[in-house]
């Protein structure tokens, strides 16, 4: 069974730059979030796709979007790259319904540095 | 205020101790509650959901207290793999996103 998969695992950026980075989620899920997570803090909400839609975002600006696409997999867009934007993102799967829990597993992370 | 709080330790404890990491959250109004184990530079992973009733797995045991919005996770018998970073979760009102503390970091010695 195939877990939540995440590319590339590292990437050094310029700041100014714009990356994109992809999540495929676990086998039977529908729904990926992304979070950001700082050295040293808990990762932090940037937004969640559920049949292709944004449905919830966090306390982030534009600069940061995303995409999902009809096999659920999904992708987190950041333009005009700060140095403050180095940190581990994170993608989780779920499934989406409400009556199925929340449980959200995460995949490996891809550990990005601005320079 | 933050929405989830933690005491960031480092608690450190030797092999066979019992040790209690505790969390406060701010949002009366949230459902489902975690608890995510990071080891370091990977990937938080479910340890257990906590519910209204507490609940046990092997040698962890969690528990809520809806009333003073406060969720503990009890380690029995702690062994060297339990050395880790423990981060306590709260599913936000929606249901969607999940709000993580910043994690309270357990080392385990010999």
């Amino acid at each position: 069974d195939a877990g939540v998969t995440q590319s590339p695992t590292h990437l050094i950026k310029t700041r100014g730059q714009q990356v994109t980075l992809r999540c495929s989620p676990k086998s039977g899920h529908d729904t990926v979030s992304w979070y950001q997570q700082a050295l040293g803090q808990g990762p932090q909400f940037i937004f969640q796709y559920y049949e292709e839609e944004e449905r919830q975002r966090g306390n982030f600006p534009d600069r940061f979007s995303g995409h999902q696409f009809p096999n659920y997999s999904s992708e987190l867009n950041v333009n005009a790259l700060l140095l403050g934007d180095s940190a581990l993102y994170l993608c989780a799967s779920s499934l989406g319904g409400r009556d199925r829990g929340y449980e959200q597993y995460f995949g490996p992370g891809t550990r990005l540095t601005v320079t | 205020r933050k929405e989830v709080e933690q005491d960031p330790g480092p608690f450190n404890v030797p092999e066979g101790a019992t040790v209690a990491f505790n969390c406060t959250y701010s949002n009366s109004a949230s459902q489902s509650f975690f608890w995510y184990r990071q080891d370091c530079r990977k990937e938080p992973k479910l340890l257990m959901s906590v519910y209204s009733s507490g609940n046990e797995d092997g040698r962890f045991t969690a528990q809520l207290n809806r009333a003073s919005q406060y969720i503990s996770l009890l380690i029995r018998d702690s062994k060297l793999s339990d050395s880790a970073t423990y981060l306590c979760v709260v599913c936000s009102n929606s249901g969607y996103a999940l709000n993580f503390g910043k994690g309270t970091s357990l080392l385990v010695t010999p």
